[in-house]
């Protein structure tokens, strides 16, 4: 079965650190791919997404993440964490056009 | 302002007692869905409609029913709510599936004792 997994539960980092959140899937084809990002008590928003092309994707809020297909693994990075990035993060999978997989998310804690 | 509105968005109720959660965009969107927000589990498509009269089961749609008789609205409703639905809802909508960038309500938080 389709999964995907998020195997830090919880991150934590100082402001003006790199940061990389690691996403790893089980599926047999290339799927469509997905970060979301949910602040405390919002909906979630989307990062950023591959489709297909080029595996490195640029995203808002200068987020990147870069599909491995060898690893099965979409992991987002961003290369100086701010304040504001403290939230929830979601990889997500999808597969045909019916169903989206969320990975349990990764919350991140940014020290000042 | 393109947008998709839940409500209400808190809502505490008793076992059994029906209930509603209002869900509407203003986008077009053919495809809509909801999702079920716990800890630790991440969210969990409950049920889905590609269209207008269509709408298949997600992962978790034991105790749930939806209907979709408008493009823009999509209630989820609980027959018979009990205690293990108590959760943080939400509704989604996207041009055409999944597969598409999905734009999400701000959330519905439902307790039931």
């Amino acid at each position: 079965a389709q999964s995907v997994t998020q195997p830090d539960i919880h991150i934590t980092v100082s402001e003006g650190a790199s940061l990389e959140l690691r996403c790893n899937y089980s599926y047999g084809a290339t799927p469509y791919l997905f970060w979301y990002v949910q602040s405390p008590g919002q909906g979630l928003q989307l990062l950023l997404k591959y489709f297909s092309g080029d595996t490195l994707v640029q995203g808002i809020k200068g987020f990147e993440a870069e599909f491995k297909r060898s690893q099965s693994s979409f992991n987002l990075r961003k290369p100086s964490v701010h304040w504001s990035d403290a939230a929830e993060y979601f990889c997500a999978v999808g597969y045909n056009t019916d169903k989206l997989i969320f990975g349990t998310g990764t919350r991140l804690q940014v020290f000042p | 302002e393109a947008q998709v509105t839940q409500n209400p968005r808190y809502l505490i109720t008793v076992t059994g007692k029906k209930l509603t959660v209002t869900c509407s965009q203003n986008m077009n969107h053919e495809y809509m869905s909801w999702y079920r927000q716990d800890p630790g589990l991440g969210l969990r498509q409950i049920y889905y409609s590609m269209n207008v009269e269509v709408t298949d089961k997600g992962d978790v749609p034991e105790g749930y029913k939806v209907s979709r008789k408008e493009k823009r609205n999509f209630p989820l409703i609980l027959e018979s709510p009990s205690p293990n639905q108590t959760s943080l809802y939400f509704c989604a909508s996207s041009t055409a599936g999944a597969s598409y960038e999905q734009y999400f309500g701000p959330g519905t938080r439902l307790t039931v004792t």
